[in-house]
Parts: structure tokens; C-alpha cells; sequence
């Protein structure tokens, strides 16, 4: 059964870098598989960071990128603030038209 | 501005039926695919369905395969997710969302569904 990786839990320093992952229990994470990324706070809905790998979403701020590194997708945050304190989930595409989210990543501003 | 508003959930006793509705206003609907995503209560988000432009295209995710359908009637903006033989694991918060290159660019705010005896 394939499962999609994400670091359960992350901590940064305000304006500090951090870097969440997002891989594949068996086999590569490309751009094949339009890796997306979404924040989400207690009580509110998703909301669309980057889509296709590296495409910020609409007043996205541009501390936020996606990338490839390795066989993993990346979500980089620059210059990390308080607010930005979220769950951070990623989503790949299957094929086949199916999709799968990673479990989450809780990142922590402190 | 892309606006998606899901209705129709609710409690549900197990082996029931709910069907939820997605009603988009922003965009010219017919022109994008939507996806159904869920959350249960204290867990991460869950893919459960995906449906093409003209309604042709159908998909699901393995744990909803064969219970749920998805589909949509472009004349009246709306995507409607069936759920049929619901169990107490289908407890959580439905939201459509739209499609945007194999990913998802405007989510609803989410319908809860709650199964329950």
C-alpha cells in the first residue's frame, strides 16, 4: 500500500528556515506527480499554498516555494513567522486519477 | 470571487444515506473538475473522490470505492457527493474543493458529517 510521507512534526525559530518533505513509502516523488502543499489552522479549511511543484497560489507570499529535492517534494518556508505556525499537508497525484495526502506535518514557530 | 458551499450533512445513523451538495459561484464551473476531500476529528485530510469537467470522469479513493458517487449537474452549478452504507470511521468534515493541474486551488468551508447509532 503506498503511503505518502511527511515529517510529523517541525520547529523553526521566527525568521528562520525550515524545509517540510514529502515522499513515497516505495518510490521517487517528481514533478510527475504535481505535488501540492495546503495550511491549515485549528478550525478553518485548507488553504492552497503551491500546486504543481513549485507554483505559488493567488497572495501566496513568496517566502513560501515548492521544490523538488531529491525524491521528495519540499516545501520551504523563508523568514518564518508566528502565523505560519499550521498544520502543512501535500497531496500527489497517483495516476490513474487518484490522489493521496500525506499525513501532516505540525510545525511549530518558536 | 471562487466561492464553494457544501450543504447537506448531518447525523446519520451506521448503514445510512447522505447526500451532499457543493454549490460553486465565481468561475465558470463547467470548465474546471472538482475533487471531495474529508477530515475526520483530530486527523489529517483524506482524498475521496474526483470528477471531470462534463461529469464522464470518475474516481475514488479506496476507502469510499463502491458506497460513494460523485456527480454533477453543470446547468446548476453543483457537484453532489452520494454517500451510501455510512460507517462510524465516515464521521468528519466533506469539503469540495476545485481541481487546478492535478491539484486543488479553492476549498469549501465544509459540510460535517456525523455517523453515529
Amino acid at each position: 500500500q503506498t503511503v505518502v510521507t511527511q515529517e510529523p512534526s517541525f520547529s523553526v525559530s521566527p525568521g528562520g528556515t525550515v524545509t517540510l518533505t514529502c515522499g513515497l513509502n516505495s518510490g521517487s516523488v517528481s514533478s510527475a506527480s504535481y505535488p501540492s502543499w495546503f495550511q491549515q489552522t485549528p478550525g478553518q479549511s485548507p488553504r492552497t499554498l503551491i500546486y504543481n511543484t513549485n507554483t505559488r497560489s493567488s497572495g501566496v507570499p513568496d517566502r513560501f516555494s515548492g521544490s523538488i529535492l531529491g525524491n521528495k517534494a519540499a516545501l520551504t518556508i523563508t523568514g518564518a513567522q508566528a502565523d505560519d505556525e499550521s498544520d502543512y499537508y501535500c497531496m500527489l497525484y497517483m495516476g490513474s486519477g487518484t490522489w493521496l495526502f500525506g499525513g501532516g506535518t505540525k510545525l511549530t514557530v518558536l | 470571487q471562487v466561492q464553494l458551499l457544501e450543504s447537506g450533512g448531518g447525523a446519520v445513523q451506521p448503514g445510512g444515506s447522505l447526500r451532499l451538495s457543493c454549490a460553486a459561484s465565481g468561475f465558470i464551473f463547467s470548465r474546471y473538475d472538482i475533487h471531495w476531500v474529508r477530515q475526520a476529528p483530530g486527523k489529517g485530510l483524506e482524498w475521496l473522490a474526483y470528477i471531470g469537467k462534463n461529469g464522464h470522469y470518475k474516481s475514488y479513493g479506496d476507502s469510499v470505492k463502491g458506497r460513494f458517487t460523485v456527480s454533477r449537474d453543470n446547468s446548476k452549478d453543483t457537484v453532489y457527493l452520494e454517500m451510501n452504507s455510512l460507517r462510524l470511521e465516515d464521521t468528519a468534515m466533506y469539503h469540495c474543493a476545485r481541481d487546478f493541474t492535478w491539484s486543488i486551488d479553492h476549498w469549501g468551508q465544509g459540510a460535517l458529517v456525523t455517523v453515529s447509532s
